[in-house]
């Protein structure tokens, strides 16, 4: 793999229902990120992390969790879906997590919550 | 308040067609980039200013930052249509990290 995968592309998910979607990427960066973009709202963080064992929220973390164990994964929880959570969800990385870095994107998660 | 402001929020042109899109806010940054978001995909970084003032080009496009790093420009010259995507602009600074404006959609219809 090359760069940064997604898994799944897209996923139909009953309302209270829990969901971890996977995020990995192969380039040794230290910083990763997840992102919900929506119509009208634009991309927004919901949890990142700076290094591995270390998180922290972003703007939109009520609902979601995440962990770092390692430097190549940051999966994202939803402890209990809520149609609200209907939304793509983009996990990227950077180098070092410094303000400026480039950021590199994943493909995407189509996520919709019935 | 909104920290970023991009406008249009949509335009549509023909090809061949010049377009300036913009990205402004009353806060000064200390970088800002710019990323194109193609339809089914994740953003991909286009340029970075940094200095106030400064322009860069890629190939049609050219980049400028304001003279006060308030604010950026995007200018795409004979646009075509694989210019169509989302244009986000996301400020430096350690207040502003991993902000995005909302975007300007473009279509550049053949």
């Amino acid at each position: 793999i090359a760069g940064i995968t997604q898994a799944p592309t897209s996923q139909i998910l009953a309302a209270g229902r829990r969901m971890t979607l996977r995020c990995t990427q192969d380039m040794r960066h230290n910083a990763m990120y997840w992102y919900r973009q929506d119509l009208g709202l634009g991309l927004r963080l919901i949890h990142y992390s700076n290094t591995a064992g270390t998180t922290g929220k972003g703007e939109v973390p009520d609902g979601y969790s995440v962990s770092r164990a390692n430097t190549d994964d940051f999966p994202l929880t939803l402890a209990s879906a809520v149609p609200s959570q209907t939304s793509v969800y983009f996990c990227a990385s950077s180098f070092s997590g410094a303000s400026g870095d480039e950021q590199f994107f994943g493909p995407g998660t189509r996520l919709t919550v019935l | 308040t909104q920290l970023l402001e991009q406008s249009p929020q949509f335009l549509s042109i023909q090809e061949g067609e010049n377009l300036t899109v913009y990205c402004n806010s009353s806060s000064v940054f200390s970088s800002l980039q710019w990323y194109r978001q193609e339809p089914g995909e994740g953003p991909v970084l286009l340029v970075t200013v940094v200095t106030g003032g400064e322009v860069k080009k890629l190939k049609r496009l050219t980049f400028q930052f304001g003279d006060a790093r308030k604010d950026s420009s995007l200018h795409i010259t004979a646009a075509q249509p694989g210019d169509t995507g989302l244009y986000l602009c996301s400020p430096g600074g350690s207040n502003y990290k991993l902000t995005f404006g909302k975007g300007t959609l473009l279509t550049v219809n053949p």
